[in-house]
């Protein structure tokens, strides 16, 4: 079975501080995304990258920046963490021409 | 924007009923359209998916799903709730299967 590995399940940061979240894959899967999901929003797509060094905007990225140097991982980066960052997030990869995403199991991150 | 709406953020069934999760897609271009489930304290895992085969989609653990062109629906049910059945399911639609866009969340309660 794929694996997608998000490296904390829980994290707690003070305002401020540099974040990274660290996302790994073991299936050679080229796409991989970084969502944040918050109660009644559903799933919202902060980055997105098709391939090693490769990223594109998702639809809420600002505050966040991310980071493939290799094909299996994608790190997500909170320059300076605010309290609004405050939430669940959520790795996934696929392969190019598959249809569906494989899930990390989160990282429940709290700014303080 | 396309966009992605689940009726009812909670859901409650008894246990042996039947199980209606509703999801509407906006758009004029039949997307491909998914559910997924997510377990407390876990990542989402795909229930099942429609990309323009039959219209009536057999998932996992039951669920089925079908895709109504004319009303733009893709509904999950599952003849009799299960217990075990009892989680967040969330409605996802994606045109090339890069970006997916996902609805809000349905909690599904079963009750004894």
């Amino acid at each position: 079975d794929v694996k997608v590995t998000q490296s904390s399940r829980y994290l707690v940061k003070r305002t401020g501080e540099k974040v990274f979240l660290e996302c790994v894959q073991d299936m050679d899967h080229e796409n991989m995304f970084w969502y944040r999901q918050d109660p009644g929003l559903g799933l919202r797509l902060i980055y997105f990258s098709y391939d090693v060094k490769m990223k594109e905007k998702g639809d809420i990225p600002e505050g966040y920046s991310v980071s493939r140097e290799k094909k299996e991982r994608f790190s997500l980066i909170l320059e300076s963490a605010s309290t609004n960052q405050t939430s669940m997030y959520l790795c996934a990869s696929k392969l190019l021409a598959n249809y569906g995403y494989t899930f990390g199991s989160g990282t429940r991150l709290t700014v303080v | 924007a396309q966009s992605v709406t689940q009726l009812g953020s909670h859901v409650s069934v008894s246990e042996g009923a039947l199980v209606l999760l509703r999801c509407n897609y906006s758009s004029s271009v039949p997307p491909y359209l998914f559910w997924y489930v997510q377990y407390p304290n876990q990542g989402l895992q795909l229930l099942l998916k429609y990309t323009s085969a039959a219209t009536l989609v057999k998932g996992i653990n039951g669920f089925e799903a079908e895709f109504k062109k004319s009303e733009t629906s893709f509904h999950l049910t599952k003849p009799s709730a299960h217990m075990s059945d009892a989680a967040e399911y969330f409605c996802a639609v994606s045109y090339n299967f890069n970006k997916f866009y996902f609805g809000s969340g349905t909690k599904l309660n079963v009750k004894p």
